[in-house]
């Protein structure tokens, strides 16, 4: 039974127009993810949520956003792909951030993103 | 700031023999470890962690790691390779003081060749 559903699979967008990838959870996790991975690279976090508070990383572009309305869905919005956005998109969530290894993180399937 | 290093871009080893994928990392307290696996065009699934106890873990599909804290060391291994095995691995570590997210290792592509 999936857990963490990404949607869509593979997602192509013109350079510049603005898209939204999906990610829903059956976990009830508090925490859910958002990684940029580019081919064999490293996933790299772009923010994450803990229950409703947003925690950017430093290093996130502008460009990149997220909403949360509820605690089973996260969307990431890019507002204005360009080519070195094409990548794929890694949903995870995990129960808390905490000291007693729940923090284990459930990873989706990923969203394929190609900017054309 | 926590960091991990997975040296080998690359391994390569015959079907049925042992293999090891390494990882070292870096945190100022004591660390949280992890093993994910990549298949092509899929996320990543969790093989094993390491949090306290035992310093071998033992995981999925018959990986198991070993904790080195004098190394910093966290090496995956495995004692006789499947074709199947063939994937990206990525170690990970998180500090045990605060809350902080994971932070992945630039992963190691694993080819078992039968």
């Amino acid at each position: 039974d999936a857990m963490v559903i990404q949607n869509p699979r593979y997602q192509v967008t013109q350079f510049g127009k603005p898209v939204t990838l999906s990610c829903s959870q059956t976990l009830n996790h508090n925490v859910m993810y958002w990684y940029q991975q580019k081919s064999s690279q490293a996933p790299k976090l772009l923010f994450h949520y803990y229950d409703k508070d947003f925690n950017n990383e430093a290093d996130t572009p502008d460009n990149f956003q997220s909403r949360r309305p509820n605690t089973s869905f996260c969307f990431l919005d890019i507002r204005s792909p360009g080519l070195g956005d094409a990548a794929m998109y890694l949903c995870a969530t995990s129960r808390d951030l905490g000291t007693s290894g729940t923090s284990r993180q459930f990873f989706g399937p990923g969203t394929r993103l190609t900017v054309l | 700031a926590q960091s991990v290093a997975q040296p080998e871009d690359q391994v390569n080893v015959a079907e049925g023999n042992p293999l090891t994928v390494k990882c070292t990392y870096s945190v100022s307290g004591n660390p949280y470890l992890f093993w994910y696996v990549q298949y092509p065009n899929r996320g990543l699934q969790f093989l094993l962690k390491y949090i306290t106890g035992d310093n071998l873990v033992k995981g999925s599909y018959g990986f198991e790691a070993e904790f080195n804290k004098s190394q910093t060391s966290f090496h995956l291994k495995k004692p006789s390779a499947l074709v199947s095995d063939s994937a990206l691995y990525f170690c990970a570590v998180r500090d045990i003081k605060g809350n902080t997210p994971l932070v992945f290792g630039k992963g190691t592509r694993l080819s078992v060749i039968a």
